[in-house]
């Protein structure tokens, strides 16, 4: 059982450079979620999707992009990389409708831009 | 809206004492509350939940937690410290279903647990 994978693992970037983030989890979850930890803050809430192409904004929504196309995929992307998105992405997914009771976390991603 | 407030970024306990971390909430309605650990260069992991029901629930790893509405407090104990405990912990809550906002899962800021020898 896969769970929920995260890709990349690691990744280095130059300011104004794009990239996408890809979540995948293989267990029918039909929400998904991309938060952001830094020191001292915490996991906080980027976007979400609570179904197939169906997205809401979170607490920190600015500068990022978000696509569910498939059930099963949650895209993250940087449209212009700034050096404040340097930190760890996480991504979560949570079974929904009713049954929100233990989110399923991806191993992370840890994002350098210089 | 809903908010979680953790006491406390560094707790330090010594091997075998009583762990408590704080946690209080912010929600319109009673909420859902959860409690996640996260070792180190890893994902978060499930330690307990409160739902419905039993306000005092229990969790792996010997850790405890209870529900108090009095206080919007869901604070996690454990009677007796073990070195394994070292890591980071969080507070999470969401609004229960059917409510809009029940897709939600807003974290704490984490506090980070270390054991004395």
């Amino acid at each position: 059982n896969a769970g929920v994978t995260q890709t990349p693992k690691f990744r280095v970037l130059k300011t104004g450079q794009s990239m996408t983030l890809l979540c995948a989890q293989d267990m029918n979850h039909e929400y998904m979620y991309w938060y952001r930890q830094d020191p001292g803050m915490g996991l906080r809430l980027i976007h979400y999707s609570v179904g197939e192409g169906t997205t809401a904004k979170g607490e920190v929504p600015d500068g990022y992009n978000v696509s569910r196309l498939k059930k099963q995929n949650f895209l993250l992307g940087l449209e212009s990389a700034a050096p404040s998105q340097t930190s760890v992405y996480f991504c979560a997914s949570v079974p929904g409708h009713g049954k929100n009771t233990e989110a399923f976390f991806g191993q992370g991603t840890r994002l350098t831009v210089v | 809206a809903q908010s979680v407030t953790q006491l406390g970024s560094h707790v330090s306990v010594s091997e075998g004492a009583l762990v408590l971390l704080r946690c209080n909430y912010s929600s319109s309605v009673p909420p859902y509350l959860f409690w996640y650990v996260q070792y180190p260069n890893q994902g978060l992991q499930l330690l307990l939940k409160y739902t419905t029901g039993a306000t005092l629930v229990k969790g792996i790893n010997g850790f405890e937690a209870e529900f108090k509405k009095s206080e919007t407090s869901f604070h996690l104990t454990k009677p007796s410290a073990h070195m394994s405990d070292a890591a980071e912990y969080f507070c999470a809550v969401s609004d229960p279903p059917p409510r809009s906002s029940a897709s939600k899962i807003i974290f704490g800021s984490g506090t980070r647990l270390s054991i004395r020898p």
